[in-house]
């Protein structure tokens, strides 16, 4: 079974600075996706970012971006330029691209605070 | 752009009564799936519809049933509710044209008294 920890339970970063949240997974799976989705206080569940690990390349949208290490099996989200909207619990999460249909599995959780 | 639907957004129950949730996918996605949010913690996978078939099952209590209907809407069925069944109910849904990216639908607030 695949699991996922996120290390930092809390962090914090000054509005306008980068932050880097941390995440790290354990599969024998070669094929797979990595997300990070960000839930603030309404509780929505909103995708960030999405990795397929079979691309080398890190993917990148708009001030969010990843640093996938698939050898250490480590999966961090950068935040650049950081907004007070930014503000949320960030989940990381690891799919199986081996099946259809298959589940996500969460790490534990990184509450974000940005201080303006 | 449509999002996933899911209905009611709260519902409050006693125990051992009987509750459904309702979840309608983004248009021409084909997988449903359902998730269990208790307070303070991550999101725990309840199971998964294919194309109407089950194509995954996580921790769902013998209580509970689900199925996905030929519209592709799904209903999650909670029978002989307890006060731990209290949490945030999320359905998303994907489709092989999203790389199988999962969308979340807004959760029903679940509050069994």
């Amino acid at each position: 079974a695949q699991t996922v920890t996120q290390s930092q339970p809390e962090m914090s970063v000054q509005e306008a600075e980068t932050v880097t949240l941390s995440c790290t997974y354990d599969t024998s799976e070669s094929d797979y996706y990595l997300f990070w989705y960000k839930q603030p206080p309404s509780r929505q569940m909103i995708l960030v970012i999405r990795q397929e690990a079979y691309k080398q390349q890190n993917a990148t949208e708009n001030r969010f971006s990843v640093n996938f290490q698939k050898a250490a099996k480590s999966f961090s989200l950068k935040i650049s330029d950081s907004q007070l909207g930014d503000a949320a619990m960030y989940f990381c999460a690891y799919r199986s691209r081996e099946t259809s249909g298959s589940r996500l599995t969460f790490g534990e959780g990184t509450q974000l605070t940005v201080n303006p | 752009a449509a999002g996933v639907i899911q209905s009611p957004r709260h519902l409050i129950k006693e125990k051992r009564e009987t509750a459904t949730l309702k979840c309608y996918p983004i248009p021409r996605h084909d997988t449903v799936y359902w998730y269990q949010q208790g307070p303070g913690q991550d999101p725990q996978f309840l199971i998964s519809f294919y194309e109407k078939m089950q194509s995954d099952k996580g921790s769902i209590p013998d209580r509970f049933s689900a199925q996905q209907f030929s519209d592709y809407h799904s209903e999650l069925n909670m029978s002989s509710l307890e006060l731990g069944d209290s949490a945030l109910y999320f359905c998303a849904s994907s489709s092989w044209d999203t790389a199988d990216t999962q969308y979340f639908g807004p959760g029903t607030r679940l509050t069994v008294l």
